[in-house]
């Protein structure tokens, strides 16, 4: 099993560009999720998906857009990049989807810079 | 405002020794805390967690401490091994939370030979 893959694991933009970051998982998890995690902070999250066919907005959305394209897939875009999006990005995913039990398994992480 | 404070960032500890890593948190509806561990260039993996019915929880050398009343948690690592040196991460939840964790900023442990 691979768990959880993210693509790419580095991207440079320009501002007003935009990408789409790519997360995948193969154990069959209901709830995906997407973080930034910034130098001195803990990760934040942006979106998060409970199930196949539902997002929702984490505390950090603004700026960003997701898709739940299937139970495997979860892809975060940047529509219009910024420099305060430069970050590292992580998607997790979990196999309940209840605040009791909460134990995420995270991909390695996209590195973003936005110049 | 931060939820959930990590107020070391860094921590050197002698191998074979007692790490003890902190965490508070101010939000007494948090019901559910999680310690994850983060190496360099990867994600964070889950290490241990504790519900907050209990005020332990145990899984070979790491211990999970938890004092509701003065909403302070804690990570023991006996003994402390080469492989333990990492950035430590704690998380918090509440009931009714939409599956949100708060994070707290992280501890690099450092394990000296």
């Amino acid at each position: 099993n691979a768990g959880v893959t993210q693509t790419p694991k580095f991207q440079v933009l320009k501002t007003g560009q935009s990408m789409t970051l790519q997360c995948a998982q193969d154990m069959n998890h209901n709830s995906m999720y997407w973080y930034r995690q910034d130098p001195g902070m803990g990760l934040r999250l942006i979106y998060y998906s409970a199930s196949e066919g539902t997002t929702d907005k984490g505390e950090v959305p603004n700026g960003y857009n997701v898709s739940r394209l299937n139970k495997r897939e979860f892809s975060l875009r940047l529509e219009s990049a910024a420099p305060s999006q430069t970050s590292v990005y992580f998607c997790a995913s979990s196999e309940a989807g209840t605040a009791s039990y909460n134990e995420q398994f995270f991909g390695p992480g996209t590195r973003l810079t936005v110049l | 405002d931060q939820q959930v404070k990590q107020n070391s960032p860094s921590l050197s500890v002698q191998e074979g020794r007692i790490s003890i890593l902190n965490c508070d948190y101010t939000n007494s509806m948090f019901d559910y805390f999680l310690w994850y561990k983060k190496y360099p260039a990867e994600g964070p993996t889950f290490l241990i967690s504790i519900s907050s019915i209990k005020d332990k929880n145990e899984d070979g050398r790491f211990t999970v401490f938890l004092n509701k009343s003065a909403k302070h948690l804690s990570l023991h690592i006996v003994p402390s091994q080469p492989g333990d040196s990492a950035v430590y991460f704690c998380a918090a939840s509440e009931v009714d939370s939409n599956y949100q964790l708060i994070w707290g900023a992280g501890t690099k442990l450092i394990i000296k030979p």
